[in-house]
């Protein structure tokens, strides 16, 4: 998985409580995102990071921070979980070098439930 | 209207048998193409990536894009059990990638 862990890797909340999730990288790239897969929907991007403390607003951003205080780390929040939220999230890197930017390198993925 | 249409299957061949996967688009400003593979609860992995139109070769793997049609194909051959997958397409106009939603492949021994 190119270097990259997610944690949890299962997680099991309550309707309304914050969940923070955690990408972590080896590989020093600079572009970080966060994904939530769900049948009939595909991949969708819910934020993504171009630097550290540099972030921006995906197609699917409501109800949903992140935060990247280092290069490789990148959090992502709910800041308070409702069922629509259950899913599966994956994080992403990419590296802007080479003309290789658009190449992303997925995490294993959290599967996270919200009750 | 999405703006990658692939059909989610599933789809099921025997083993050796050639298969074709297929994705299209309208936004014409996607140059960026590629293909991942996911297997059952893993992360998805880059499988090949194009840039314009043309062909790609790899291996057993062939991607073909098609830009006056708004049409990508990924064909594998000599297909086999271990490429049981979820396979989705990937495009991009230079920034944000946006996703066909995958096709679930199940290659019988």
């Amino acid at each position: 998985d190119a270097g990259i862990t997610q944690s949890p890797r299962h997680k099991v909340t309550e309707t309304g409580t914050p969940v923070t999730l955690r990408c972590h990288q080896t590989e020093n790239h600079r572009y970080m995102y966060w994904y939530r897969q769900d049948p009939g929907h595909g991949l969708r991007l819910i934020h993504y990071s171009y630097g550290v403390k540099d972030t921006d607003k995906g197609e699917v951003s409501d109800g949903y921070s992140v935060s990247r205080s280092k290069t490789e780390d990148f959090l992502l929040t709910l800041e308070s979980a409702t069922s629509s939220q259950t899913s599966v999230y994956f994080c992403a890197i990419s590296e802007s070098t080479d003309g290789r930017a658009y190449e992303q390198y997925f995490g294993p993925g959290t599967r996270l439930t919200v009750t | 209207q999405k703006e990658v249409e692939q059909d989610p299957g599933p789809l099921s061949v025997p083993e050796g048998a050639i298969v074709s996967l297929n994705c299209t688009y309208s936004n014409s400003a996607f140059q960026y193409f590629m293909w991942y593979r996911q297997y059952s609860r893993k992360g998805p992995e880059l499988l090949m990536y194009t840039y314009s139109s043309g062909n790609k070769e790899d291996g057993r793997f062939t991607a073909q894009v098609d830009k006056s049609s708004k049409y990508i194909s990924l064909f594998i051959r000599d297909s086999q059990p271990s490429d049981s997958a979820t396979y989705l397409c990937a495009m991009t106009p230079g920034g944000k990638l946006i996703f066909g939603q995958g096709t679930e492949l199940s290659v019988k021994p």
